[in-house]
């Protein structure tokens, strides 16, 4: 069965740090993954996906992902962090037969003037 | 550009009575889904739904619950009886197609308050 694993539940970076979220994958088929990020009060909006196409994917508000299929990974990175992007990030992978979106636990991300 | 919308916003009900959360799915899509998020948890699969049936559900769907899609417009999830522990963020989702790749769109979530 599919499954995702965010390492570290809050991660705090000073603003124009580098941002690295990590995420770890568990799949039996090629793995479609997902980023989403989730503002306070607010619903999930997807920042961006692999679905093979290309290993670095780039997403919205500058953030971009690498899949590495040897380290079953999907970190997410964005090279400047801004105060905007104090969020919840969410890694998800999409299920063998795309019925349903598996999510990970989440990672809160805190950035420090 | 399309989005999912809910309605309400947020919902407080007293314990044992029913809700009924709504949703209106991007027009085009063919594929619905309803999810929840406890209060500081990770955001759990309860349903999906296509072709006025129910695809696959988790072991959280219980008999409590029941999706509908009344209209050609609106899908609804039923609470019949609720508890203290659906207390959650309830988030909508549909997409075009079903299979890997498809992305699901998100509605903005009902806080549900169960008292």
């Amino acid at each position: 069965a599919q499954s995702v694993t965010q390492l570290g539940s809050h991660v705090s970076v000073s603003e124009g740090a580098l941002v690295l979220l990590r995420c770890n994958y568990s799949s039996s088929v090629p793995p479609y993954l997902f980023w989403y990020v989730q503002y306070p009060n607010q619903g999930l909006q997807l920042l961006l996906k692999y679905t093979s196409a290309a290993t670095l994917v780039k997403g919205i508000n500058g953030f971009e992902a690498e899949f590495k299929k040897s380290e079953t990974s999907f970190h997410l990175t964005k090279p400047s962090a801004h105060m905007s992007d104090a969020a919840e990030y969410f890694c998800a992978v999409s299920d063998t037969g795309g019925f349903k979106t598996i999510f990970g636990a989440g990672t809160r991300l805190f950035v420090k003037a | 550009e399309p989005e999912v919308t809910q309605t309400p916003s947020h919902q407080v009900t007293q314990m044992g009575q029913e809700v009924i959360l709504r949703c209106v799915p991007i027009s085009n899509h063919l594929y619905f889904y309803w999810y929840r998020q406890i209060l500081g948890q990770k955001v759990e699969f309860l349903v999906s739904f296509y072709n006025n049936e129910i695809s696959e559900k988790s072991e959280i769907f219980d008999d409590q619950f029941s999706v509908e899609r009344p209209d050609g417009s609106n899908f609804t999830l039923k609470i019949r009886s609720t508890k203290l522990e659906d207390s959650a963020m309830y988030f909508c989702a549909s997409s075009p197609g079903q299979g890997q790749g498809y992305e699901q769109y998100f509605g903005p979530g009902t806080r549900l308050t169960v008292t």
